[in-house]
């Protein structure tokens, strides 16, 4: 069971960024997805969550309207569209499946925003 | 939405100490409370869910209790392995939140 996230870097601010997460091991389609962050030096934030059954997509606060989740099943992939980006989107974005709670994890990868 | 409230921020502790963490849900959270451990450059890793169940592959010495808003975190016998951070995190209902954290250090 493993969870790859991949497309992180440095971006400017109002600029886009597409994260993807690689899901192997596991029966992807039956599981709700997540994206969840970290700032530096802070804690975590949830982000995003895409439910299996109905897909339905539920996003924070501070990045609705900007971000998207998407997942295609056929490639075992989950998505983070993310556009108009902003300082304080600077973070470490983790993928998460939620079995019981949120207990498989990827490495994470690092988006910067920054001029 | 459910603020989350962890207790203490920071702890010192020693090697085989019994150590304990607070967590505070702002509103019934139906027991759906989860506690994560994380080292640094690492992702959390799932040690509770639904407030008392033991994650496979945790350490026995790792324990959650309590119920509606109110929830613990118990070390019962600090290893060196545990100094960490802690994080509970609420998943009864959207947006899912997460505690800010608790740091347990080396006295």
């Amino acid at each position: 069971v493993q969870l790859v996230e991949s497309g992180g870097g440095l971006v400017k601010p109002g600029g886009s960024l597409r994260l993807s997460c690689a899901a192997s091991g596991f029966i992807f389609s039956t599981y709700t997805m997540n994206w969840v962050r970290q700032a530096p030096g802070k804690g975590l934030e949830w982000v995003s969550s895409f439910v299996s059954s109905g897909s339905y997509k539920y996003y924070a606060d501070s990045v609705r309207g900007r971000f998207t989740i998407s997942r295609d099943n056929a490639k075992n992939s989950l998505y983070l569209q993310m556009n108009s980006l902003r300082a304080e989107d600077t973070a470490v974005y983790y993928c998460a499946r939620r079995e019981s709670a949120f207990d498989v994890w990827g490495q994470g990868t690092m988006v910067t925003v920054s001029s | 939405d459910i603020q989350m409230t962890q207790s203490p921020s920071t702890l010192s502790a020693s090697v085989g100490d019994r150590v304990t963490i607070t967590c505070r849900a702002s509103q019934n959270i139906n027991n759906w409370l989860a506690w994560y451990q994380q080292k640094p450059g690492k992702a959390p890793k799932l040690l509770i869910y639904k407030a008392s169940s033991l994650e496979s592959g945790v350490p026995s010495r790792f324990s959650g209790s309590g119920s509606g808003t109110e929830f613990t975190l118990t070390i019962s016998s600090l290893q060196p392995d545990d100094f960490a951070t802690f994080y509970c995190q609420q998943y009864n209902s959207y947006p899912w939140t997460f505690g800010q954290g608790t740091k347990v250090e080396i006295k």
